[in-house]
């Protein structure tokens, strides 16, 4: 079973912090994408990172794929309220390839971003 | 464009009831997922279909859980007899293909009193 552990589950910072989210298996993952969920909402999908070691920009999100395809990271600079909501990482598949795009998504990061 | 729609987008329900959650997914998508997602277990696939067909339904819990897909318009994930543990937000996706980007739907909030 393929597990994707995310941290810190909880982060609530100020207006114009910097901030990193976590996303780490002990599986391989084919590729791996970052969503974002608000409330009431299903999640939206931000990023697809399929090679090891890949950088990924999107304004003020970096998003990281771990040279061993294991782990990725979100970096937002200068977080903004419009920021807040619930971001998820989910990885797709494993190295040996599987029939569909099966995810298996990390619990979560519930980011809350102050005025 | 209309996205993935799912009906009803509220429920609540009593132990034993049986409940059915609709999806419509995005017109030409021929891949249809059903998730479900708990503040414990985060978000799970249930089962996923690809061309009306159910491909993968490893993660449906239990019996008590079935989902059918007649046709490439329309699919419903059953529940019954509903039990309180089965409250949750129930989300469905859609995607070109099985790898392809998935499209969510809004969710249906389950309460199971």
């Amino acid at each position: 079973t393929q597990l994707l552990e995310q941290s810190p589950q909880f982060l609530s910072i100020q207006e114009g912090e910097n901030l990193t989210v976590y996303c780490n298996s002990s599986s391989v993952f084919s590729s791996l994408q970052w969503y974002r969920q608000e409330p009431g909402e299903g999640p939206v999908l931000l990023v697809t990172v399929v090679t090891g070691g890949e950088v990924k920009k999107l304004k003020r999100l970096t998003f990281q794929f771990g040279d061993a395809r294991k782990d990725s990271s979100l970096h937002i600079t200068a977080a903004q309220p419009g920021d807040t909501g619930l971001y998820l990482c989910a990885g797709a598949g494993d190295a040996g390839g599987t029939s569909y795009g099966k995810l298996t998504f990390g619990q979560g990061t519930i980011l809350t971003v102050h005025p | 464009d209309a996205g993935v729609i799912q009906s009803p987008r509220h429920e609540v329900t009593e132990m034993g009831q049986e409940v059915t959650l609709r999806c419509k997914p995005i017109s030409g998508h021929n891949s249809l997922f059903w998730y479900r997602q708990t503040m414990m277990r985060g978000l799970e696939l249930l089962i996923y279909f690809n061309n009306n067909v159910p491909i993968d339904d490893s993660g449906m819990p239990e019996d008590r859980f079935s989902a059918k897909m007649p046709n490439a318009s329309f699919s419903t994930l059953k529940i019954q007899p509903s039990e309180p543990r089965d409250s949750a937000v129930y989300f469905c996706a859609s995607s070109l293909s099985g790898i392809g980007q998935q499209f969510f739907g809004p969710g249906t909030r389950l309460t199971v009193l």
